[in-house]
């Protein structure tokens, strides 16, 4: 069975400050992980995702990632919050090698609220 | 081009009552995926489709809930003698293909609310 955590309900950071909201994973074979958000009243806006090759993950709106095999961890990062950062992110992962699981399985969410 | 749509919005029934929501997948992607979101909870994975055929159904908690994407794009998800605890927000996403590389996109979802 694949499953991810998000230790944290609620991050706060000041603007301007660097954010990171945690994740780790569990799966049978190599992992894919994506990172998600979500606004209020709306569906969930891809950000980015590691497959493979490099650990560190640059996507959307000035996020990274950091895929950390030995930790089974895929931290979402930004080096300076803004206010806008706030909303929902989640995390997810698949199991690579299993043909024909092509679901995501998601943790729970952290909400993110940046502080002016 | 244009994201994926869902159809209700919002949608309000009473317990025992026949529901339909619907999605209109990006064009061109042949992957379609259904979750339910319920308040404070990640999304948790329902159907997928591959074409027109349901690839995946063992997401769907019982035989009340029922998928179908007949012509391989819109795609309906159906569930009769709706119960309480079906309320929460079902979100449909697609993909380009169905490698488990490529990305879902989501579209903004469908509150259900069964009072």
């Amino acid at each position: 069975a694949q499953s991810v955590a998000q230790p944290e309900d609620q991050v706060n950071v000041a603007e301007g400050n660097p954010l990171t909201v945690k994740c780790t994973y569990s799966v049978s074979g190599n992992p894919y992980l994506f990172w998600y958000v979500q606004y209020p009243n709306r569906g969930l806006q891809f950000l980015l995702k590691y497959i493979t090759g490099d650990n560190l993950v640059k996507g959307s709106y000035g996020f990274e990632a950091e895929f950390n095999k030995s930790q089974t961890s895929f931290h979402l990062k930004k080096p300076s919050a803004l206010v806008s950062d706030s909303a929902l992110y989640f995390c997810a992962v698949r199991d690579s090698r299993r043909f024909g699981n092509e679901k995501l399985t998601f943790g729970t969410g952290t909400r993110l609220t940046i502080i002016p | 081009g244009a994201g994926v749509s869902q159809t209700p919005s919002n949608k309000v029934t009473e317990k025992g009552k026949y529901v339909e929501l619907r999605c209109d997948p990006i064009s061109g992607h042949t992957a379609l995926y259904w979750y339910r979101q319920s308040l404070g909870q990640g999304p948790e994975f329902l159907i997928y489709f591959q074409g027109t055929g349901a690839a995946d159904d063992s997401g769907l908690p019982n035989d009340r809930f029922f998928a179908v994407r007949p012509e391989g794009s819109v795609s309906t998800l159906k569930i009769q003698r709706t119960e309480r605890g079906d309320s929460a927000v079902y979100l449909c996403a697609s993909s380009f293909g169905t490698g488990r590389r490529e990305t879902q996109y989501f579209g903004p979802g469908t509150r259900l609310l069964v009072l």
